[in-house]
C-alpha cells in the first residue's frame, strides 16, 4: 500500500510570500488532516476533510491559512502572506474513516522556512 | 500543566537494552497513540490503544484507562530505533484528528 504522499519536501520563502503544499492521502483513505508541527512542538491540527467537506478547522488561521479537497482525494495547503512564524513542518495524514478505531497514517511532511 | 506529559525527555541505551518510555495524561480518552518520528520529519503510526496491551515484533505498548498512564517497551533495543516517540491522545468528543500530543521522547540507542 502506497503511504501518503507530500510534496515538495522543503520550501524556503520571504515572509509576505504565498506558498502551497500538496498531499495525496492513502486510496480510499476518506478523512484527511493538516497538521503543523513547530519545532519542538508536538503538531497541531489545522484541519481535517471528511471526503471534501471540512469537519474542523478551528485552529486554522483562516486571516491566512486555506485549504481545499475539491474532489475528496488529494488537498492543497496555502498560506497567503507568510509569516515568520509560520516556519514548521506542516504534516498531512489521512485515515480510512473518521472513527476513533481508525488509525492515522502520517507522510513525510514539508518542512517551510520562512526568512 | 501539559495534558500529555512524557517521560523521560530524552533516553540514550545501549544497544540490546530494554527500554520504557511513559505517558501520563490528565483528561478522558477514547484512543491513546503511540508514534515514532524520524529524523526529517516523518512520522509513523506504531500503535493506538483504548484499552490492555498491543505488541508489534519487538514493539508493546500497555495502557491503564484508570491510572491514565500509558508505556511503550522496546525489547533488544537497536540502533534503528532511535527517533523521537510520541504520544498522543484523543479525547472525548474530540475530533479523531484533534489529538492532544506530548512533547516526545528522544531516544538514542548507541551501538
Amino acid at each position: 500500500e502506497a503511504g501518503v504522499a507530500q510534496s515538495p519536501r522543503y520550501k524556503i520563502i520571504e515572509k509576505r510570500q504565498s506558498v502551497a503544499f500538496w498531499c495525496n492521502p492513502i486510496s480510499g483513505h476518506a478523512t484527511l488532516y493538516w497538521y503543523q508541527q513547530i519545532l519542538g512542538q508536538g503538531p497541531k491540527l489545522l484541519i481535517q476533510f471528511q471526503n471534501n467537506g471540512v469537519v474542523d478547522d478551528s485552529q486554522l488561521p483562516k486571516d491566512r491559512f486555506s485549504a481545499e479537497r475539491l474532489k475528496g482525494v488529494d488537498s492543497t495547503l496555502k498560506i497567503q502572506p507568510a509569516k515568520l512564524e509560520d516556519s514548521a513542518v506542516y504534516l498531512c495524514a489521512s485515515s480510512k474513516t473518521g472513527g476513533y478505531d481508525s488509525p492515522l497514517h502520517f507522510g513525510n511532511g514539508t518542512r517551510l522556512t520562512v526568512t | 500543566k501539559n495534558e500529555v506529559e512524557q517521560s523521560p525527555q530524552n533516553l540514550t541505551a545501549q544497544e540490546g537494552e530494554f527500554i520504557t518510555i511513559n505517558c501520563s495524561y490528565s483528561v478522558g480518552i477514547s484512543a491513546l497513540h503511540w508514534l515514532q518520528q524520524h529524523p526529517g520529519g516523518g512520522i509513523v503510526s506504531l500503535f493506538m490503544l483504548s484499552s490492555g496491551k498491543k505488541k508489534h515484533g519487538r514493539l508493546i505498548a500497555t495502557i491503564n484507562i484508570q491510572e491514565k498512564h500509558s508505556s511503550l517497551h522496546i525489547t533488544a533495543s537497536h540502533p534503528r530505533d532511535s527517533a523521537v516517540y510520541i504520544c498522543a491522545v484523543r479525547n472525548y468528543g474530540g475530533s479523531q484528528g484533534n489529538l492532544i500530543f506530548g512533547k516526545g521522547t528522544k531516544l538514542s540507542v548507541k551501538p
